[in-house]
């Protein structure tokens, strides 16, 4: 059974610094997914890694993915308030097109 | 595309009673998925279905609950009866093969129900 784990599941960190959530998966997979959900709101997707060393970037947001490992990162790199939100990343199930999500990682932003 | 479409996007109702939680793909797309999101339990696969046939319904929590699609436009979820624990945001999501991002999900705006 594919197991999606996050961490930290909460991160309160200041403006202007650097963090970086990890997303670790228990079986083989190459696709994975980052979403963003703010408070209330639907979930809207950020990133698609699709393989080994695959490195995605928008804005203060960049995913990275190493299938070897198993672990995928999301670095923030000079946080501002508008990024708290809650992160989640989703790994494909073995090509059916159902993806595993994980529990999420809360992030509040300090002014 | 106006993207997934839900209605209602907010049900009150009591227990005992049928709610039903009705979803529109995006056009195209030949997934479809029903997720059910509390603060105990994160976010839940309820059902999916390509091209209008339920694959997988495990997550789908007990008989009161079922899951329709019986076109590529329209998808139902039905809780008969339902109860104060089945109260939770229920989304509704679509997806198809994509180059570039292969069966990224596109959520719908969630309809949050709770059961008094």
């Amino acid at each position: 059974e594919l197991k999606v784990e996050q961490n930290p599941l909460f991160l309160s960190m200041q403006e202007g610094k650097n963090y970086t959530i990890y997303c670790n998966y228990s079986t083989t997979s190459d696709r994975l997914y980052w979403y963003r959900q703010d408070p209330g709101k639907s979930l809207e997707s950020l990133f698609v890694l699709l393989s080994n060393g695959a490195v995605k970037q928008e804005g203060r947001l960049m995913a990275s993915l190493d299938t070897k490992a198993r672990l995928s990162t999301l670095h923030i790199t000079a946080a501002v308030h508008d990024l708290s939100a809650t992160y989640f990343c989703a790994v494909d199930l073995n090509r059916d097109d159902k993806i595993i999500f994980g529990k999420g990682t809360r992030l509040h932003i300090l002014p | 595309d106006a993207g997934v479409i839900q209605s209602p996007r907010h049900e009150v109702t009591e227990m005992g009673q049928e709610v039903t939680l009705r979803c529109k793909p995006i056009s195209g797309h030949d997934y479809l998925f029903w997720y059910r999101q509390t603060m105990m339990r994160g976010l839940e696969l309820l059902i999916y279905f390509n091209n209008n046939v339920p694959i997988d319904d495990s997550g789908m929590p007990e008989d009161r609950f079922s899951a329709k699609m019986p076109n590529a436009s329209f998808s139902t979820l039905k809780i008969q009866p339902s109860e104060p624990r089945d109260s939770a945001v229920y989304f509704c999501a679509s997806s198809s093969f994509d180059r570039e991002r292969p069966y990224e999900q596109y959520f719908g705006p969630g309809t949050r129900l709770t059961v008094t």
